[in-house]
């Protein structure tokens, strides 16, 4: 069974729209984070969560924002979706911060 | 900003065969994750390290820390070892990964 859920799977937008990405664990983690993987660079750190708070923010655009409403979710609201948003968005977490992360199976959001 | 160059980009492996990937850090990084991203697209985790070496299975991966490199080690390839390989190492003090561009290995028959 999966210990790390990502929802949905796959997600269409139109450019403009917004749209929330699901990341839970069941791990019992404290920490929890979120990547980026496009065509057009490696996989990309965006956002570290610890006990629920915030510690690394290395996303630019405050067009994306992490909500984290329990412990073991860590969501990720996009606004003003654009074209180059369209990337495999993973969600990770670890026991602590100082720890491996475990990936979720990525949300694949492709932005019309 | 802090860099992590991978090599090869590309690998070819006769089944049987084993080879090295390398990255080299440009800045002291704490520690080297090595994942396997395999044809579905999921990232498998296959070492942490903050120094030293590890071992699983054929698989052996190094970290030194001081000459700003990490090596991953593949022996006795099976085609299911085909994949993207990813190293990210993580800078002293700051806990944000940077990945490396990645090495697309291909085992063949």
């Amino acid at each position: 069974d999966p210990k790390i859920i990502q929802k949905p799977k796959y997600l269409v937008a139109v450019t403009g729209s917004e749209k929330i990405l699901i990341c839970e664990q069941y791990l019992g983690h404290n920490a929890m984070y979120w990547y980026r993987q496009s065509a057009k660079k490696p996989l990309e750190f965006m956002f570290s969560y610890s006990y629920q708070k915030l510690m690394d923010n290395q996303t630019a655009s405050s067009r994306f924002q992490p909500q984290s409403s329990k412990k073991n979710h860590l969501d990720l609201q996009i606004t003003a979706l654009k074209p180059d948003d369209s990337a495999t968005y993973f969600c990770a977490s670890s026991q602590d911060r100082d720890q491996a992360p475990l990936f979720g199976e990525g949300t694949r959001l492709s932005v019309l | 900003g802090d860099q992590v160059e991978q090599s090869p980009s590309a690998l070819s492996l006769h089944e049987g065969t084993g080879s090295a990937l390398r990255c080299n850090f440009t800045t002291t990084m704490r520690a080297v994750q090595w994942f396997q991203q395999n044809s579905r697209g999921s990232l498998i985790n296959l070492f942490y390290l903050a120094s030293g070496t590890k071992e699983n299975g054929r698989l052996k991966s190094t970290f030194n820390s001081k000459e700003s490199y990490s090596t991953l080690h593949i022996r006795d390839a099976q085609l299911e070892d085909s994949g993207t390989y990813f190293c990210a190492a993580e800078r002293t003090g700051n806990y944000k990964y940077v990945f490396g561009a990645g090495t697309r290995l291909k085992v063949i028959a």
